[in-house]
């Protein structure tokens, strides 16, 4: 399996600004995959990091919001923009690992809290 | 769209008893399900991954089966302890979209001594 950091473990932000996570992955990977967790709820894909190209947003998340990067196969970051406390979650990355397989591996999440 | 349902919401148990966590979908064109735990502050740690032409999986005190005809997976835990304690999660894996996941809401389990 693949071993995922994030950075940073936890922020606490002003309204009004923005925040970039970090996700870095100890070898090369397909998919690399954005979600958010809301207190209470479960995981919501946001997109796919799709490398050299623009992510793939699904229905409800925007890129002006939630922009992505992906320079390579091992490194991503997602971007938290105008900030405001809806968007206190966390966050978390995963990849795919095994080409027929495709079973997901989640890193550890970046808490975010917006006063 | 798929949805994606588990029950119950939240179990107690004593140390001890076998269970039965229940994950229900809604669209049966699915990759692969997997089961994760969650422990409170924590990420993500992958149980067991079936795949759509699988019926189940096993992975010692755990035991998953998939029913993708009617929409259906149940996660068995056998003899349980109370560091099984934690919220179980049930994910769905897309046929297209990139292989992503659907979740469920969760089980939280607490395992009493």
């Amino acid at each position: 399996s693949a071993v995922i950091s994030q950075k940073p473990s936890r922020d606490i932000c002003q309204r009004g600004t923005s925040l970039t996570i970090q996700c870095q992955v100890d070898s090369q990977v397909t998919m690399m995959f954005w979600y958010r967790q809301q207190p209470g709820q479960s995981l919501t894909l946001i997109a796919t990091a799709n490398q050299g190209s623009e992510a793939t947003y699904e229905s409800g998340f925007v890129i002006d919001k939630f922009p992505i990067s992906r320079p390579n196969l091992t490194f991503s970051t997602l971007t938290v923009s105008n900030m405001s406390p809806e968007d206190s979650s966390i966050y978390l990355c995963s990849v795919t690992s095994g080409r027929a397989l495709r079973e997901q591996f989640f890193g550890p999440g970046t808490r975010l809290t917006v006063l | 769209k798929q949805e994606v349902t588990q029950i119950p919401a939240a179990l107690s148990v004593p140390e001890g008893e076998n269970l039965v966590l229940n994950c229900s979908f809604t669209d049966s064109a699915i990759y692969n399900l997997q089961w994760f735990r969650q422990d409170p502050g924590k990420g993500l740690t992958s149980l067991l991954l079936i795949q759509s032409s699988q019926r189940e999986q096993t992975s010692g005190r755990l035991n998953a089966s998939l029913d993708k005809s009617s929409g259906r997976s149940t996660l068995y835990i056998a003899a349980s302890q109370p560091g099984d304690s934690a919220t179980y999660l049930c994910a769905v894996g897309r046929s297209n979209s990139g292989y992503a996941l659907n979740f469920g809401k969760g089980t939280s389990l607490l395992v009493t001594p």
